[in-house]
């Protein structure tokens, strides 16, 4: 596709239910990443991946977040046992490679609410 | 550790109006600066990088390695040049990026 694609859009769900929210990256992107953003807050990096491996997983908030790729394609994070404090807008991002000097592009995000 | 701040939430300016939206950083090695920007309805994107020293939509914004900061700057702002702004980091000068740390962003609001 012409970005970074992202579902569901818009995500209400009770307390205590699993979600899983989807990116799909620019195509021939290996680089890919996910940040969340807290209402009146900024950017907070959660996880990226070099293919599909995630060297470092310490910007996830809780072991009830997980992430995925598979290959160089898309990428799946999950909530599991979601609560309140959860709710946020989720962003995906890619860039051609995992290097400085490559822009990062951002899906339209995922915007989660739990109630 | 590794921080942006930009201590201003909103950025009312007049149309005509020069303006400077503030960040500053803290890195103790050589850092890669970013402004990012998210018009309305629309998703973040780059707006301009300070290794490319460009001018973009009139912005510009000048590393200060003296002061940590990376300002963004334009001399007379337009109604459309409404959004939030968000200055980043990147901590791995030319090297891995791992992830971008972004500061808390500023709304900038141009009124006609």
């Amino acid at each position: 596709g012409a970005g970074v694609s992202q579902s569901p859009s818009n995500k209400v769900t009770e307390k205590g239910k699993d979600v899983e929210l989807r990116c799909d990256p620019i195509s021939g992107h290996t680089a890919l990443y996910w940040y969340r953003q807290r209402l009146g807050q900024g950017l907070e990096f959660l996880i990226y991946f070099q293919g599909n491996s995630a060297p470092d997983k310490s910007g996830l908030p809780s072991d009830r977040f997980s992430a995925e790729r598979t290959g160089e394609s898309v990428s799946t994070l999950t909530i599991q046992r979601t609560q309140q404090e959860d709710s946020a807008v989720y962003l995906c991002a890619s860039s051609r490679q995992l290097y400085s000097g490559n822009t990062i592009y951002f899906g339209e995000g995922s915007w989660l609410t739990v109630v | 550790a590794q921080r942006v701040t930009q201590p201003e939430k909103l950025l009312s300016v007049f149309k005509g109006a020069p303006v400077e939206l503030k960040c500053n950083y803290s890195y103790s090695g050589s850092p890669e600066l970013f402004w990012y920007v998210q018009y309305s309805r629309q998703r973040l994107q780059l707006l301009l990088r300070h290794i490319s020293r460009e001018s973009i939509k009139g912005f510009t914004a000048d590393l200060n390695k003296g002061e940590t900061s990376f300002h963004l700057k334009k001399p007379f702002a337009q109604e459309e040049d409404s959004a939030m702004y968000y200055c980043a980091l990147s901590g791995n000068y030319g090297g891995s990026q791992g992830n971008l740390i972004f500061g808390k962003g500023t709304k900038l609001s141009v009124k006609p």
